[in-house]
């Protein structure tokens, strides 16, 4: 069983403001690392797929990191807005066929 | 809109009983990923079919069961339904057989409540 860890698991953010949160997960076998952006009541949507090690990657205000040799990624939010609030998930592909899910990142941006 | 669709959207069965949840990818869409989320958690692997061809399984007890049509849609049968068996179900679709980097396309999950 690989532990796929994010932190913290809400935060509330003031509109406007930056914000950032963590997803470690096994740095060895890696194969890719993806983020999904999860609305209440809607899909989870595809944000990110990472693979190289120093990856940087941006979708508008949202923007992440990768570290695979120690295990890490790094999700910011820029400016904050109400319409950003959701669930963010981090996934491990093991290399075997599947994803490895975190527990999510619950953020609530408050007006 | 990721033109993932599930059915029912919610269901509420007793132990014991038998379900089957239904899914439709999206077209051209080899793979189908089943994914179990209780409350509190992140989304469980349940398995994976590529052509109608199961492609890897988590670890979930024989009572799972899957099926995958050549129209792209497919199925999740629960067997002898326990309690700890509430929770979202989440299929997802996605273009190649298992790749890494493939995205998987969402549906938006059928909540299941047994009583």
């Amino acid at each position: 069983i690989l532990n796929v860890e994010q932190s913290p698991q809400s935060l509330h953010v003031q509109e406007g403001d930056s914000t950032n949160f963590t997803c470690s997960f096994p740095s060895s076998n890696f194969y890719a690392l993806h983020w999904y952006r999860w609305e209440t009541a809607k899909s989870p949507e595809a944000l990110f797929v990472m693979t190289l090690n120093g990856d940087e990657k941006k979708k508008g205000r949202i923007s992440a990191t990768l570290n695979t040799k120690e295990g890490y990624s790094y999700l910011y939010i820029k400016g904050s807005q109400p319409e950003d609030s959701a669930t963010y998930l981090c996934a491990f592909h093991q290399g075997n066929n599947r994803l490895a899910f975190g527990k999510g990142n619950q953020v609530v941006v408050i007006p | 809109e990721t033109g993932v669709t599930q059915s029912p959207t919610h269901l509420i069965k007793t132990r014991g009983q038998q379900v089957t949840l239904r899914c439709s990818s999206q077209s051209g869409h080899n793979t189908v990923s089943w994914y179990q989320q209780a409350l509190g958690q992140g989304p469980q692997f349940i398995f994976q079919y590529y052509r109608e061809e199961e492609n890897g399984r988590g670890n979930f007890p024989p009572r799972f069961s899957g099926l995958q049509f050549p129209n792209y849609s497919s199925e999740l049968n629960v067997n002898a339904l326990e309690l700890d068996d509430s929770a979202l179900y989440l299929c997802a679709s996605s273009l190649g057989r298992g790749v890494s980097t493939d995205t998987q396309y969402f549906g938006p999950g059928t909540r299941l409540t047994v009583l």
